[in-house]
């Protein structure tokens, strides 16, 4: 089980905005940085967005992450073909103390 | 440029202990940051597995603690995974990472590498 929900799917045509959800506690996202990861089929997970809404130099300003409570979301906009991936959340659980990821997101874009 | 490249058996059998070494290059680990270990089952999501820093501080996954250690040799700039007594639920992609702690975000990550477990 995930420390962090996420929903299985989302999909949206080209050129759509779509947003993924993630839901944790006050443990977790309720004290916490949220960063998200892009996984392509068969390659590394890639930092998408750290410390809630900052983009790691070389990201589009289409991708975008804000949290609120114990929710985080991330945003993706002008959507594209090749923005069909898993997405996954990721924070740090004070009460753990270990980290954790949401189950990913399967994005296909119709 | 950061690189992280993970290297150990591909094939282990039950009962035994899992083993694997990430190298790290361009950039030294006594530098900061701490490092670990990210999984990921065949056709599941990620699992953290544990993280240890320079001075040999580590954090690890409570549902792997009793079977995980994490260590790490500066002089050769490589931190190594040790998971014990595995079965074939820890057949997995294995990744080595920066960041693990996720203040900033996991930032640079290993390939990954396969360790199926099976007699």
């Amino acid at each position: 089980q995930s420390v962090l929900t996420q929903p299985p799917s989302v999909s949206a045509a080209p050129g759509q905005k779509v947003t993924i959800s993630c839901s944790g506690s006050s443990s977790n996202i309720g004290n916490n940085y949220v960063s998200w990861y892009q996984q392509l089929p068969g390659t590394a997970p890639k930092l998408l967005i750290y410390e809630d809404n900052k983009r790691p130099s070389g990201i589009p300003d289409r991708f975008s992450g804000s949290r609120s409570g114990t929710s985080a979301t991330l945003g993706i906009t002008g959507l594209q073909t090749g923005d069909e991936a898993d997405y996954y959340c990721g924070t740090w659980d004070s009460s753990l103390s270990a980290g954790g990821f949401g189950g990913g997101t399967k994005l296909t874009v119709l | 440029q950061v690189q992280l490249q993970e290297s150990g058996p591909g094939l282990v059998k039950p009962s035994e202990t899992l083993s694997l070494t990430c190298g790290v290059s361009g950039y030294s680990i006594s530098s900061g940051y701490y490092w670990g270990w990210i999984r990921q089952p065949p056709g599941k999501g990620l699992e953290w597995i544990g993280s240890i820093y320079h001075s040999g501080s580590t954090y690890y996954n409570p549902s792997l603690k009793s079977r995980v250690t994490i260590s790490v040799d500066t002089s050769k700039n490589q931190f190594s995974l040790e998971l014990s007594s595995v079965t074939a639920a820890d057949t997995a992609v294995y990744y080595c990472a920066r960041g693990v702690t996720m203040v900033r975000g996991v930032d640079y990550w290993g390939q990954g590498t396969l360790v199926t477990v099976s007699s």
